[in-house]
């Protein structure tokens, strides 16, 4: 089945810097791929998404590239703000069965 | 508003002890999902529906149950719990599928002894 590998587990930044958080997926066939951000003790809501047919998405300060020949997607943040820290989920689509597989999570800190 | 809700938030009970974590949305969505978030383990998946009276298992049904008698409703049942089932569990919903954006109830933070 789909394993979606999230890294680094923790990153720490500056503010007004930029983050990048990774992940890596194994199924081939995944075409859709969204990053949802939890902030402490709240739920979980979609930051932003992209499908297969394109490489990169833009929404303000957040940005996503996807690689479909690596397997890999990254969540671009940049001039960070301390509202953005949070734990940050990666998915990618189960093919098939309409269904996401979710990373572990990335833990963003943003230090002011 | 559109949103999703459960029902309790936070629950503490004993091993043994039947219990139903309500979930319901008035968004008319399709599609209804449940998870856990366990630290360091992300949000796994306990059982979705695609539509009412269809259900299908997740990554981790063990010891669960559900039902979706109706489209804006899923509740999630676990008949015997066991410590082993102390989380946090999310209710999701979306249109047909679960690739389009998901959204997440406020969570139930179940503890049982």
């Amino acid at each position: 089945g789909e394993n979606v590998e999230q890294h680094p587990s923790t990153l720490s930044v500056q503010e007004g810097d930029s983050a990048v958080i990774k992940c890596t997926y194994s199924d081939s066939a995944s075409n859709y791929f969204p990053w949802y951000k939890q902030e402490l003790g709240k739920r979980p809501q979609l930051i932003i998404d992209i499908r297969s047919n394109v490489g990169e998405k833009k929404d303000q300060r957040i940005a996503v590239t996807l690689n479909k020949t690596a397997k890999h997607f990254s969540l671009h943040i940049t001039e960070t703000q301390p509202e953005d820290s949070a734990v940050y989920f990666c998915a990618a689509s189960i093919n098939g069965n309409n269904r996401l597989a979710f990373g572990k999570g990335n833990q963003v800190v943003v230090i002011p | 508003e559109a949103q999703v809700t459960q029902n309790p938030r936070y629950l503490i009970t004993v091993t043994g002890k039947k219990l139903t974590v309500t979930c319901s949305q008035n968004m008319n969505h399709e599609y209804m999902s449940w998870y856990r978030q366990d630290p360091g383990l992300g949000l796994r998946q306990i059982y979705y529906s695609m539509n009412v009276e269809v259900t299908d298992k997740g990554d981790v049904p063990e010891g669960y149950k559900v039902s979706r008698k109706e489209k804006r409703n899923f509740p999630l049942i676990l008949e015997s719990p066991s410590p082993n089932q102390t989380s946090l569990y999310f209710c999701a919903s979306s249109w047909e599928d679960g690739y389009n954006e998901q959204f997440f109830g406020p969570g139930t933070r179940l503890t049982v002894l």
